[in-house]
């Protein structure tokens, strides 16, 4: 079954670096994932797609300070340089046949 | 500039029927499959349905199983519309719904636009 697990919180400080982790299940390895940022109160906003190879493409507007990396399963969201609008929840998604999968979600707040 | 629009959304009673429609700006609307995807007070994200115009044969859908067979999702490629009819409503439907663009023609793919939702309450 394709799922994707998230820790369900994260914090750092602000102007420091954090890097938030999306695990796909056993046999989904090579399937490429999208982060969303959710800040609160507002919809969700698509920040990137990582592919297997750690290739990635951002949105229109995301700053250089968001990237995206892979190792195996994993997928990651880096954020450097934080910054107090980067308190947010953090949603991973990939898709397979006939299904969008999200993960929990990991809330993030800055310190 | 994409734009995802949404309306529709209100109070209605448990067994009750609701339309919801996106209005689509800022791309070739026809070009992308479009989806559904909602969030319960205080929960994640949770996808419902998708839709991808595949020609003269008509569109593509899929349906997450908690909807299968109450909702319907459809798109007029002429208006730049998304709708969802939503029938048998029950509690438990009650949410954000949002429309999202997908980056892809086809269906299951990965939504790079979203709109800022309407709020759907089911309750008597």
């Amino acid at each position: 079954q394709l799922v994707v697990t998230q820790s369900p919180s994260a914090s750092a400080s602000l102007g420091a670096s954090v890097k938030l982790t999306c695990t796909l299940s056993s046999g989904h390895r090579t399937y490429a994932i999208a982060w969303h940022q959710q800040q609160p109160e507002k919809g969700p906003r698509y920040l990137m797609k990582v592919n297997s190879d750690g290739s990635h493409s951002k949105g229109d507007g995301i700053p250089d300070r968001f990237s995206g990396s892979t190792s195996g399963a994993e997928r990651y969201l880096t954020i450097s340089s934080l910054q107090s609008e980067d308190e947010a929840d953090y949603y991973c998604q990939t898709w397979g046949t006939g299904t969008w999968v999200f993960g929990g979600g990991t809330k993030l707040t800055v310190l | 500039e994409v734009q995802l629009v949404e309306s529709g959304g209100g109070l209605i009673q448990p067994g009750g029927s609701l339309r919801l429609s996106c209005a689509a700006s800022g791309f070739t609307f026809y070009n992308y499959a479009m989806g559904w995807v909602r969030q319960a007070p205080g929960k994640g994200l949770e996808w419902i349905s998708d839709i991808a115009d595949i020609g003269d044969s008509g569109s593509s859908t899929n349906y997450a199983d908690s909807v299968k067979g109450r909702f319907t999702i459809s798109r007029d490629n002429s208006k730049n519309t998304l709708y969802l009819q939503m029938n048998s409503l029950r509690a438990e439907d009650t949410a954000v719904y949002y429309c999202a663009k997908t980056g892809c023609s086809s269906n299951s793919c990965y939504a790079d636009y979203w709109g800022q939702g309407t709020l759907v309450t089911v309750s008597s």
